[in-house]
């Protein structure tokens, strides 16, 4: 079975950092580019950023250029995200996702929630 | 503001059908894959259909997709209590080199 298991969520003040990790299996992981994408409470799906199989290619969307940095590590399956200098507007479920092809996501991951707050 | 535009709710009732569009630009949708995905309350979005109009495995064909130019539309026909969800629609602008959504659309089966 597919799967896709996020970690790393949790309360931080501004300014501070967090690691979110994505562990995955049931596939070639070192196949496939991998997304992270986020949802603010009561809010819709923001694309965050996306890492292309050999880590090649990378993007990021504006709200967090500069701040998040994306990685992976294909011999250990896990997808990462590092998130620094964060702000309140951060808080979200974060959730990781297969990129099947052209931002095709799937699966999703069950997401973890990191909230920003003093 | 979501560079796709998406109708925030829809509603119809049991065994009807409904559509739900979703416009954007050539940059997006005019010149790349779209996919649909479909969000239960309280769960992780799931991929519903992709590359316009094809359904993974498991989505039954009451759902479909279409493209014309810049625009795109789910279908959802025999509608269900269960269909109950928040639909987007996603896609890579080029222009932008990020992936983009919908901004969401509330589907209520009255």
């Amino acid at each position: 079975e597919v799967q896709l298991v996020e970690s790393g969520g949790g309360l931080v003040k501004p300014g501070g950092s967090l690691r979110l990790s994505c562990a995955a299996s049931g596939f070639t992981f070192s196949s496939y580019s991998m997304n992270w994408v986020r949802q603010a409470p009561g809010k819709g799906l923001e694309w965050v950023s996306s890492i292309s199989s050999s880590s090649s290619y990378i993007y990021y969307a504006d709200s967090v250029k500069g701040r998040f940095t994306i990685s992976r590590d294909n011999a250990k399956n896990a997808l990462y995200l590092q998130m620094n200098s964060l702000r309140a507007e951060d808080t979200a479920v974060y959730y990781c996702a297969r990129d099947l092809f052209s931002s095709t996501f799937d699966p999703w991951g069950q997401g973890t929630l990191v909230t920003v707050s003093s | 503001q979501s560079v796709l535009t998406q109708p925030p709710s829809v509603s119809a009732a049991p065994g009807q059908k409904v559509t739900i569009s979703c416009s954007g630009s050539s940059s997006n949708i005019g010149n790349n894959y779209v996919s649909w995905y479909q969000q239960l309350p309280g769960t992780a979005p799931k991929l519903l259909i992709y590359d316009i109009n094809k359904r993974p495995s498991g989505i039954p064909d009451r759902f479909s997709g279409s493209k014309s130019g810049t625009s795109a539309t789910l279908g959802i026909t025999g509608l269900q209590t269960g269909d109950e969800a928040d639909y987007y629609c996603g896609t890579w602008d080029s222009s932008l080199s990020a992936g983009v959504f919908g901004g969401g659309t509330k589907l209520t089966v009255l």
